[in-house]
């Protein structure tokens, strides 16, 4: 079974602009998470999608926002980039709420 | 788990010796803990999870420990091999209204000496 996938892989951005991730769960996990990893901040949850419905929002700003379509993948899109938010993005599936939750590569986001 | 921000803790260990490596979690309503290691460039990868109604489980080579009375969980790997070099994460989740919501640790590095 295919894992998570992440697309793009590497993305170069200027500030003020706007970017759009996606991520393909694994077959069958209806439940996609992502996930903000900086070495500053480590790992920071930042919004769950479960059934197309937020489930849960980390304590990022209303810039941070995603969805998520009938076949389970999900988009995040970050509005007027700032410099911070460059970062390694992960989006993390599982099957459901208490299932294991398993990581794609991720996209590292570069705002010059 | 405690973020240490660029400063990771290392760990540093010969190849074939056992490793462990420590985390402290912050909230005692958390009932979900797993351990992750991440390699360089790379996404988290799922090593071994335990539930807050066990304090030990065993997997291939690996063993968490959890002591809730003083909130901390342990990951030892056996005959720990180069392929282990990476940094390791813990990570909580805070009962079943959190949903997938994962709370992670700073991480600590492992680096395994030929």
């Amino acid at each position: 079974k295919a894992g998570v996938t992440q697309t793009p892989r590497y993305l170069i951005k200027t500030r003020g602009q706007q970017v759009t991730l996606s991520c393909s769960p694994i077959s069958g996990h209806r439940s996609v998470s992502w996930y903000q990893q900086t070495p500053g901040q480590g790992l920071q949850f930042l919004f769950e999608y479960f059934s197309e419905t937020q489930r849960n929002k980390g304590n990022f700003p209303g810039r941070f926002s995603g969805r998520q379509f009938s076949n389970s993948r999900s988009e995040m899109n970050v509005s007027t980039l700032e410099l911070g938010d460059s970062a390694l993005y992960l989006c993390a599936s599982s099957l459901g709420q208490v299932e294991t939750q398993y990581f794609g590569p991720g996209t590292r986001l570069l705002v010059l | 788990g405690e973020s240490v921000g660029l400063h990771l803790p290392t760990l540093s260990v010969q190849e074939g010796d056992n490793s462990i490596i420590n985390c402290a979690y912050s909230n005692s309503a958390s009932d979900y803990f797993i351990w992750y290691k991440q390699e360089s460039g790379k996404g988290p990868q799922f090593i071994i999870d335990i539930r807050s109604n066990m304090d030990k489980r065993q997997g291939q080579r690996v063993t968490v420990l959890l002591n809730k009375t003083v909130k901390h969980l342990s990951l030892q790997i056996a005959a720990t091999q180069p392929g282990d070099s990476a940094v390791y994460f813990c990570a909580e989740k805070k009962g079943n209204n959190a949903g997938n919501m994962l709370t992670f640790g700073g991480g600590t590095r492992l680096m395994v000496k030929p």
